[in-house]
């Protein structure tokens, strides 16, 4: 089955930029989306399509996918911005969606 | 606005069943599917199948294949999710969430909470 691994943490001082990786086999030729879950509440949709963001969302959250790794950058980091985030994939050999194992962003 | 709420939390004894609600607004609701993904205390997100409100079609995640059963009812524009056979293992908070199969996921329920246990 197909994998999707995050490094389970990355820290940030504020008003600096945090890049959260997500690696998969040939992932670049899929659609990586990307959520942001913050304690008790449920997923956000922060990013799709590899790079699009829902409306709502700000600027400082983009998206790019290549080869081996897809990246979400959170520019301009704050303090609300401190949060699980998940990447996921849809893989067409079984017809399942996957999702990554999951970052956990602090703001120092 | 688009909302999904869902049912309130459960305490389930093991090998029982549960089914969870999951009733939409703000859209039409056959226009677009519904994904069940659950997340275990301090685990990660775990997708479990999705449905089409469209046609009722489904997929199921290989694991649970055989204890899980999804369905929806138009008239009510709600979603059910039902789990059988329950182990401790499956405590978890449940969650719907709307989008068609193989997109993006773009809005999410609160989360039931199911509680496993003798």
């Amino acid at each position: 089955s197909y994998v999707l691994t995050q490094p389970p943490s990355v820290s940030v001082a504020p008003g600096q930029t945090a890049r959260i990786t997500c690696g998969g086999n040939n992932i670049g030729s899929k659609s990586v989306h990307w959520y942001q879950q913050k304690p008790g509440q449920a997923p956000v949709l922060v990013v799709y399509d590899d790079s699009d963001r829902p409306s709502g969302i700000p600027e400082r959250f983009s998206g790019s996918n290549s080869g081996n790794t897809a990246t979400l950058t959170i520019s301009r980091v704050e303090a609300g911005d401190e949060a699980d985030y998940y990447c996921q994939v849809w893989d067409s050999s079984s017809d399942h969606y996957v999702f990554g194992t999951g970052t956990k962003v602090t703001v120092l | 606005q688009v909302q999904l709420v869902q049912s309130g939390a459960e305490v389930k004894k093991p090998g029982a069943s549960v089914k969870v609600s999951c009733k939409a607004s703000g859209y039409t609701f056959t226009s677009y599917g519904i994904s069940w993904v659950r997340q275990a205390p301090g685990q990660g997100l775990e997708w479990m199948g999705w449905i089409s409100a469209y046609n009722g079609n489904t997929n199921y995640a290989q694991k649970l294949q055989g204890r899980v059963t999804m369905t929806t009812d138009t008239s009510t524009s709600t979603a059910y999710m039902e789990l059988r056979s329950l182990r401790s293992d499956d405590t978890a908070v449940y969650y719907c969430a709307r989008g068609a199969l193989g997109l993006r996921v773009d809005y999410w329920g609160q989360g039931t909470l199911v509680t496993v246990s003798s």
